[in-house]
């Protein structure tokens, strides 16, 4: 079964510091987002990603953040200058329609911010 | 804005017996899609089952169920026969269908049942 590969698995970084977390969406998929999970706590949306451009990002993706599809296969989330509340589950998630049949998750990147 | 409730942080169930989730939601639209995914300690997030609001006919996938009540907003899970397996975090989600609309797209989670299976 097609799978939506992130990675790295685990990240830890200084704070202050750029990390991008890496995501191979699904091949034909054409919907693309970014979801964040801090421990223990619900999953929240960060951005939606279609047609080479941004459609819809919460007020959690502010300018420290962005999102890049840059060879046709990958889609990336960075992080500029990453904060310790950045700390959290990162997943990346696509859709072949805009997600009306439901979304495939990655298994997500777990970013930890020292 | 739409939001997504799970009153229930955690439920247990015995091995083989039957247990519902429960889920309720607030929205002002007409047209939508709930899910549930399960979310096991591997911490990837599973597509459980998914309802299309305007299908009366409650969603069924082998031993779970919903019971979607729109009137009232709540769409509930039921895993039958429960399994080991079965034990996971479960969240019930939301999306609009409406294109266009403010959450087009974008899933809406509830906070989360624990659900641990005792053998």
């Amino acid at each position: 079964e097609p799978e939506v590969t992130q990675t790295p698995s685990h990240q830890v970084t200084q704070m202050g510091q750029e990390v991008i977390l890496r995501c191979v969406p699904i091949s034909n998929h054409l919907y693309f987002y970014w979801y964040r999970q801090i421990l223990g706590q619900k999953v929240e949306f960060l951005v939606s990603f279609y047609n080479n451009e941004i459609s819809e990002k919460s007020e959690i993706f502010d300018d420290q953040f962005s999102v890049e599809r840059p060879d046709g296969s990958n889609f990336t989330l960075k992080i500029r200058s990453t904060k310790l509340e950045d700390s959290a589950m990162y997943f990346c998630a696509s859709s072949e329609a805009s997600g009306s049949y439901g979304y495939t998750f990655g298994s997500g990147t777990r970013l930890t911010v020292v | 804005a739409q939001t997504v409730t799970q009153s229930q942080p955690e439920m247990s169930v015995q091995e083989a017996e039957t247990v519902t989730l429960s889920c309720t939601y607030d929205t002002s639209e007409s047209d939508y899609y709930l899910f549930w995914y399960k979310q096991p300690p591997s911490r990837q997030m599973i597509l459980v089952i998914r309802q299309e609001a305007y299908k009366q006919q409650n969603a069924t996938e082998n031993r779970f169920s919903v019971n979607f009540q729109k009137a009232a907003k709540s769409f509930s899970l039921k895993i039958s026969d429960s399994q080991l397996g079965d034990a996971a975090m479960y969240f019930c989600a939301y999306r609009s269908a409406k294109a266009g609309g403010t959450s087009y797209g974008k899933l809406t989670f509830g906070q989360g049942t624990i659900l641990t299976v005792h053998p």
